[in-house]
This record gives C-alpha cells, sequence and structure tokens, in this order.
C-alpha cells in the first residue's frame, strides 16, 4: 500500500531563507508527483507537477525533484517571502488508477 | 477560464438532511474524482470517475452517491447526513493528456449539526 510521508509537519524561518520540504513514498511505482499548496480554508492550488520519467521541475522560485528509487521528492524554496507562508502537500498519481495518495502537508511559516 | 467549480462554498446541515454537492469542469477531463479532507487525516478519497457513465469507489465511500452523466458534471449526494460527514470537498478533474496533471476546485466547507 502507498503511503506518503511528508516532514516536517511545521517549519518557521525568517525571510529570505532558502529552505526545503521534504516528501517520501514506499512505492516507486508513481505514474506522478505533485506539489500543492493551501492557504487557510482556501482550496488546493497547483505547484509543480513532476512526471515519473522526469527528475526535477521549475517554477519561479521554486525546484522540485523526484527520485523514484529512493521514494523521495523535495521542493525547494528559493529567497523565502511572507507570502509563501501557506502549507505545502505533496500528492503521488499511482500506476493502476487515477488516486491520488496524499503526504499530511508541512505548514510554512515565513517571518518578516 | 472557469476551470473546476465547487458549488455551494459553504453549507449547513441538519442530520439526516440530503443534499447534493456540485462539481463541473470544462477542461474536458475524463477523470474526475471527490476528496474529503479533515484534521489530522489528510485528503481521502470518496469515490472517482474515468468517463461520463463510469463511477468507481474510493477509500470512505459510505454516505455518498455520485453518478457521471456528462463528462462536465460530478455531483456528490450525501444520503443521510451524519455529523461524521462534517468536512471539506473537494472536487478534483484530471486527463492524460496532460500529464495526470491534478486541477481542483475551491471546496465546499460542510457542517452537519
Amino acid at each position: 500500500k502507498q503511503e506518503v510521508t511528508q516532514i516536517p509537519a511545521a517549519l518557521s524561518v525568517p525571510e529570505g531563507e532558502n529552505l526545503v520540504l521534504n516528501c517520501s513514498f514506499t512505492d516507486s511505482a508513481i505514474y506522478n508527483l505533485q506539489w500543492f499548496r493551501q492557504d487557510p480554508g482556501k482550496g488546493l492550488t497547483s505547484l509543480l507537477l513532476i512526471q515519473s520519467s522526469q527528475r526535477e521541475q521549475t517554477s519561479g522560485r521554486l525546484n522540485a525533484s523526484l527520485d523514484k528509487s529512493s521514494g523521495r521528492s523535495t521542493l525547494y524554496i528559493a529567497a523565502s517571502q511572507p507570502g509563501d507562508s501557506a502549507t505545502y502537500l505533496c500528492a503521488v498519481l499511482r500506476d493502476s488508477n487515477y488516486q491520488l495518495i496524499w503526504g499530511a502537508g508541512t505548514k510554512l511559516i515565513i517571518k518578516p | 477560464n472557469a476551470g473546476v467549480t465547487q458549488t455551494p462554498k459553504f453549507q449547513v446541515l441538519k442530520t439526516g438532511q440530503s443534499m447534493t454537492l456540485q462539481c463541473a469542469q470544462d477542461m474536458n477531463h475524463e477523470y474526475m474524482s471527490w476528496y474529503r479532507q479533515d484534521p489530522g487525516m489528510g485528503l481521502r478519497l470518496i469515490h472517482y470517475s474515468v468517463g461520463a457513465g463510469i463511477t468507481d469507489q474510493g477509500e470512505v465511500p459510505n454516505g455518498y452517491n455520485v453518478s457521471r452523466s456528462t463528462t462536465e458534471d460530478f455531483p456528490l449526494r450525501l444520503l443521510s447526513a451524519a455529523p461524521s460527514q462534517t468536512s471539506v470537498y473537494f472536487c478534483a478533474s484530471s486527463a492524460t493528456g496532460t500529464g495526470g496533471e491534478a486541477f481542483f476546485g475551491q471546496g465546499t466547507r460542510l457542517t452537519v449539526v
């Protein structure tokens, strides 16, 4: 059974720092992995999608990597800003059907 | 572009009442799904559909019904609301043509009293 874990559960850093959020999964047979952002009381915004054949994707200050063999993905945020404060969720899409398996998220606080 | 639209955004129900959460997408995606999000539990799949006329159960289907008569619409019905169904509900759509990227609606916050 696929399980997705995100560490740490919460992270608080000063503005301007570079930071890394971690996502690990137990079954390497994935179709893709997505990183989402969720603001309090809001919906889910897709940040980056990495296909199983890809190693990384970049969007602005965000870079996500994928290592299927070790069952890990990282989300790198460069030069963090208070507006980056949110909960970040990773989800893997299984090969066998279109069910997303979710991590519990990392709550990120960027202090001004 | 509308993307995935959910209605209503908020709803309060009394125990035993029924209601339908609406979900519509305008991206011609074949896959649609419903998730619920609860504190400390993450998101869990309720039901999903791989195309019009085809639906299947997810991880937590009890107490919910779905149908997919068109590609665009995927309503979720609560048959007899219970306090345990108090949650935030998200509808999502995706397609193989876009690499399986999932797009989500803004959510429906449901409280059952």
